[in-house]
């Protein structure tokens, strides 16, 4: 059974600039989501996707956006990058939508200069 | 708005001894009480969890003890190991909201020889 994979593992990016993060799901989960983790804290929610449609978000704005693919793999796309981006993105797989342990990937630790 | 008060930040524990870490919550509406490991470079793992029908659960060397009045939940890893020395993480969720977790900040726990 293979588990939740992220590439890629290291991105630097340029204040301003647009980045995807990909997500291939656990084998058998139909749900996806993501969480921002800054250093020395904990994960924090950004949003869920579920047989490809956004299924609950959290306080992130807008230029943080996502995709779900019928394999149901994910990315997540950020614009206009701040400094402040700069985290681990953690993406977590699930068998359903509701009451499911969340399997996470080892993240994308994205660094925004 | 932190819903999920965890600590300490940092923990010291000798081989073979017990280790604690205490969470507290809110949100009253929370029905899902998970524990994650995170080493570094890696994602976090469930570790155990817990729903509010119970007061504690334990698997093998970890035990959750849950206060539903009090709205606590802490974590005690007996015979703790060197093996064990992580970061660790409390997190809810509540009915309806998906499988979105919040997190505490996290206790980074270190067993010495």
């Amino acid at each position: 059974e293979t588990g939740v994979t992220q590439s890629p593992t290291h991105l630097i990016k340029t204040r301003g600039q647009q980045v995807t993060l990909r997500c291939s799901s656990q084998s058998g989960h139909n749900t996806v989501s993501w969480y921002q983790q800054a250093l020395g804290q904990g994960p924090q929610f950004i949003f869920q996707y579920y047989r490809e449609e956004e299924n609950g978000r959290g306080n992130f704005p807008p230029r943080f956006s996502g995709l779900q693919f019928p394999n149901y793999s994910s990315e997540l796309n950020v614009n206009a990058l701040e400094l402040d981006d700069s985290a681990l993105y953690l993406c977590a797989s699930s068998p359903d939508r509701v009451g499911s342990p969340l399997h996470f990937g080892n993240g994308t630790r994205l660094t925004v200069t | 708005q932190q819903q999920v008060k965890q600590s300490p930040q940092s923990l010291i524990v000798q081989k073979g001894g017990i280790s604690i870490i205490n969470c507290a919550y809110e949100n009253t509406a929370f029905d899902y009480f998970p524990w994650y490991q995170q080493f570094p470079g890696k994602g976090p793992a469930l570790l155990i969890a817990i729903r509010p029908d119970v007061s504690e659960k334990k698997e093998g060397r970890f035990t959750i003890s849950f206060n539903k009045s009090a709205k606590q939940f802490s974590l005690h890893i007996m015979d703790s190991q060197p093996g064990d020395s992580a970061t660790y993480f409390c997190a809810a969720s509540r009915a309806g909201g998906g499988n979105k977790l919040t997190f505490g900040t996290g206790t980074q726990l270190k067993v010495e020889l």
